[in-house]
């Protein structure tokens, strides 16, 4: 079994700041990676994905790819109470495997 | 577009009792199909996944068995359900078999056994 590891937070950033969430995994060989948001009694829904080394930006998200340190972070830039949920990190090697998740609270 | 469908959204259930999930997807064909669960307060269990009709692969041996009669249909199913058992089930389906492909739930169904 793959292990994915998060930051076990609870993480409580101020609105407008920038919350950043962390996540290493365990085989090397991984080769895709995806965060995943979910509110609270709601489904995963997708939010980025990442393949290649380096940084992908998506609106306020960026996400972060670092395979020599087997590392994946997700940056919530100009964080708004809306981002409050749960982001879940997973690992893709043909069955996703999920970390336990973070839980982010925006402070208004 | 790709829906995904599963019902009912909840569920209580007394301990010895039978159940049935159903997920259905739209608008793919040949989809990579997934059961997890999620216990309160806790992380994704991948519990079964197809690539086919009639293909099913168990990640953890319980008391529940999946199956996938129709390309799109993928059920959950238990003859007798314990109170371990509740928590919220998620359907998930891909593309295909490539890593890369995303993959994306079903808004799930909260099975409560009593």
């Amino acid at each position: 079994q793959k292990e994915v590891e998060q930051n076990s937070g609870p993480l409580s950033v101020p609105e407008g700041a920038i919350a950043s969430l962390n996540c290493t995994y365990s085989d090397r060989g991984s080769q895709s990676f995806f965060w995943y948001r979910q509110y609270s009694g709601k489904s995963p829904e997708l939010i980025m994905f990442i393949y290649s080394n380096g940084d992908k930006e998506d609106g306020r998200f960026t996400a972060q790819l670092n395979k020599a340190s087997q590392y994946v972070s997700l940056l919530i830039r100009d964080s708004q109470p809306s981002d409050s949920a749960t982001y879940l990190c997973a690992v893709n090697d043909y069955k996703l495997s999920f970390g336990a998740g973070t839980t982010v609270t925006v402070r208004a | 577009s790709q829906t995904i469908h599963q019902w009912p959204a909840t569920l209580v259930q007394p301990v010895g009792s039978p159940l049935s999930l159903e997920c259905t997807v739209e608008g793919t064909s040949n989809p990579n199909l997934y059961w997890y669960r999620q216990a309160a307060g806790r992380g994704l269990q991948l519990l079964f996944y197809s690539v086919g009709i009639g293909q099913i692969s168990s990640e953890v041996p319980q008391n529940l068995s999946a199956s996938r009669p129709q390309d799109r249909q993928f059920i959950l199913s238990s003859k007798k359900l314990l109170l371990s058992d509740s928590g919220f089930y998620l359907c998930a389906w891909t593309g295909g078999v490539n890593a890369y492909n995303e993959q994306f739930f079903g808004p799930g169904t909260r099975l409560t056994v009593l």
